[in-house]
């Protein structure tokens, strides 16, 4: 059985960096073809790519949340962890971790979402 | 980024009868190893997106067969055959073919 998870702050003010763990199990990292990411949905609003890890260490990020943006894993532990800078309260969503496997398409497991406020 | 427009934004049904939602990309979603990554998920109220259909026309397992995708170059459409009382939700289409993956603003379909 496949399952993600989110852990992190649930309020973070603004000009702070936000750290989220993904902590995933029922499959592996290592795996060819695996990546984990993270997206995002802002209430009432739409989904939003941010950042995706594969096996090989390759990394996307998106163009225009780029610079404060560092995505890592950790095989050993399961972990893919996401770190955001210069927090605004317009980064105030959901945030899911979510599972792309070249095997069976994108985004095929996601986890339960966190949700994160940033106010001061 | 590949902007997707979905239509309608609304989608208010009778249960038991047919429901369509259309799904148009920016750009072609034909990657140059010819397949063409659209996905459709569907968020119940409280939920996590669930994928429902992906490269165009796969249905996920688990999902009913009265739902149903098809489509190509940068035109594409669910169907519901027949809308039950758990198909509420918003729905949503997302193209894989161009990074970042980009989805559309949404379908609410609710039941009338």
């Amino acid at each position: 059985q496949i399952t993600l998870k989110e852990s992190g702050p649930t309020l973070v003010k603004p000009t702070q960096t936000l750290t989220l763990t993904c902590t995933f199990s029922g499959f592996s990292l290592s795996t060819s073809g695996v990546g984990v990411g993270w997206i995002r949905q802002p209430p009432g609003k739409a989904l939003e790519w941010l950042a995706l890890i594969y096996w090989d260490d390759d990394k996307r990020y998106s163009p225009s949340l780029k610079s404060g943006l560092t995505i890592t894993k950790d095989t050993s532990k399961n972990q893919v962890v996401l770190t955001m800078t210069n927090m605004d309260p317009v980064d105030t969503a959901t945030y899911y971790c979510v599972r792309n496997y070249y095997d069976s398409g994108p985004l095929d497991y996601w986890g339960q979402g966190t949700l994160v406020t940033v106010s001061s | 980024d590949v902007v997707m427009t979905q239509s309608p934004l609304s989608l208010p049904v009778t249960l038991g009868q047919p429901a369509s939602i259309s799904c148009r990309s920016s750009q072609s979603l034909v990657y140059s190893d010819g397949n063409t990554y659209l996905n459709w998920f569907q968020q119940r109220p409280g939920q996590s997106p669930r994928r429902l259909i992906y490269r165009v026309s796969n249905r996920d397992s688990g999902v009913p067969d009265r739902f149903s995708g098809s489509g190509s170059g940068t035109d594409f459409t669910l169907k519901i055959s027949r809308v039950e009382a758990e198909d509420v939700g918003v729905y949503y289409c997302m193209q894989s073919t161009h990074w970042p993956g980009t989805f559309g603003q949404g379908t609410k379909l609710e039941i009338k």
